[in-house]
This record gives C-alpha cells, sequence and structure tokens, in this order.
C-alpha cells in the first residue's frame, strides 16, 4: 500500500525566500506524482504533473523534481510572495492510476 | 471548458438523516474518483469508477455510503443514514484514461456536517 508523506507539515516564512517543499513515498512503481495547491474553504487546484518517466517539471516559480528510486520529490518555490500562501499537496499514483495524497504542508509568507 | 463541478457547496443535516453528493466531471473523461477528508487527516480515496463502472470502492468506509454513475456521466454518493463521524469535506475528481493523459483534476469539494 502506497504512503506518502510530506514534510515539513507547516513552514512560516519571509516574503522574497526561496523555498523547497518535499515529498516522499513507499512504492516506487508510480505511474505519476501531482503537485496541488488548496487555499482555505477551495478545491484542489493542479500546479504540476510529472510522469513516472520524467525527472521535472518547471511552470513560472514552481520547479517539481522526481526521483523515483528513492521514492522523493521536491517543490522548489522561487521568489515566494504572500499569494503563495496555502497548503501543498503531493499525490501519487500508481498501476491503479488512483492518486494517494500526504497531509500537506501549510504554508505561510509573510509580507 | 467547464471544470470538476460539485453540488452542493455545503450541507448540514442532522444524525440519520440522508444525503446526496453530486459530481459532474470534465466532458469526455471517463475515470472518476471519490475521496474525503476528514478534519486533521490526508485526503482519502473512496472509490474509483471508469465510465459506469466501479473499478474500485476499497476505499468507502461502510455500506452507509453508495456511489452511482449512470451512463457514465456524473456521480452521486449518498449517505444513508448519515453519521456524526461522517462529517468532511468530500472531493471529486476526473481524469482521460492512460494513454490520454492522466493529470487529475479536482472539483470545489462538499463540505458535509453531520450533527
Amino acid at each position: 500500500k502506497q504512503e506518502v508523506t510530506q514534510i515539513p507539515a507547516a513552514l512560516s516564512v519571509p516574503e522574497g525566500e526561496n523555498l523547497v517543499l518535499n515529498c516522499s513515498f513507499t512504492d516506487s512503481a508510480i505511474y505519476n506524482l501531482q503537485w496541488f495547491r488548496q487555499d482555505p474553504g477551495k478545491g484542489l487546484t493542479s500546479l504540476l504533473l510529472i510522469q513516472s518517466s520524467q525527472r521535472e517539471q518547471t511552470s513560472g516559480r514552481l520547479n517539481a523534481s522526481l526521483d523515483k528510486s528513492s521514492g522523493r520529490s521536491t517543490l522548489y518555490i522561487a521568489a515566494s510572495q504572500p499569494g503563495d500562501s496555502a497548503t501543498y499537496l503531493c499525490a501519487v499514483a500508481g498501476g491503479s492510476y488512483i492518486p494517494t495524497f500526504g497531509r500537506g504542508t501549510s504554508l505561510i509568507v509573510h509580507p | 471548458e467547464a471544470g470538476v463541478t460539485q453540488f452542493p457547496s455545503h450541507s448540514v443535516i442532522e444524525k440519520g438523516q440522508t444525503v446526496t453528493l453530486r459530481c459532474d466531471p470534465i466532458s469526455g473523461h471517463d475515470n472518476l474518483y471519490w475521496y474525503r477528508r476528514v478534519m486533521g487527516k490526508e485526503i482519502k480515496f473512496l472509490l474509483h469508477f471508469v465510465k459506469e463502472s466501479k473499478q474500485d470502492e476499497s476505499g468507502m468506509p461502510n455500506n452507509r455510503f453508495l456511489a452511482e454513475r449512470t451512463g457514465g456521466t456524473y456521480s452521486t454518493l449518498k449517505v444513508q443514514p448519515a453519521e456524526l463521524e461522517d462529517s468532511g469535506v468530500y472531493f471529486c475528481a476526473s481524469s482521460l484514461l492512460p494513454g490520454q493523459g492522466t493529470e487529475a483534476f479536482f472539483g470545489q469539494g462538499t463540505r458535509l456536517t453531520v450533527v
């Protein structure tokens, strides 16, 4: 059974810092990995999708990497802004194509 | 293009009552998933449809929960009778079949409160 762990659980940083959010998973036989953002009271917004054959994906100030062999992914946020404050969730899909979620990292970026 | 939509956005019901949640996936998405987030816990998988067929319902907590997807379009999740521990946010997601792109798109969720 796939287990997904996200570290840290919470993070508070001043505006402008570069951040790294970590996601680890126990079963390396994955199909893809997705990073999501959730704002309070809102749904999940997909940020980046990495297929199992890929090593990284980039979108604007976001960069996600994937190391299947070690069961890790990182989400790098460059030059953080207060608008980046949200919960960031990592979800890993295996052979059944069903995403399994971590508990998320709650990020606060203060001005 | 419309995203995944869920109705209602909020529901407050009394213990013992019945509630039906609805999910409209993105048009053309054969995969449909239901998830639930109980306060303080991670988002947990409930079940997976491919078109109108249940592929995996291993996450359904008990037989008070019934999911349907008639005609392979929208899906409903009925809780009958509701218990206090059923409170949480219920999310629906949809995606294309493998080989067509597997990004999962989520709805806004339905916040269910059982009192």
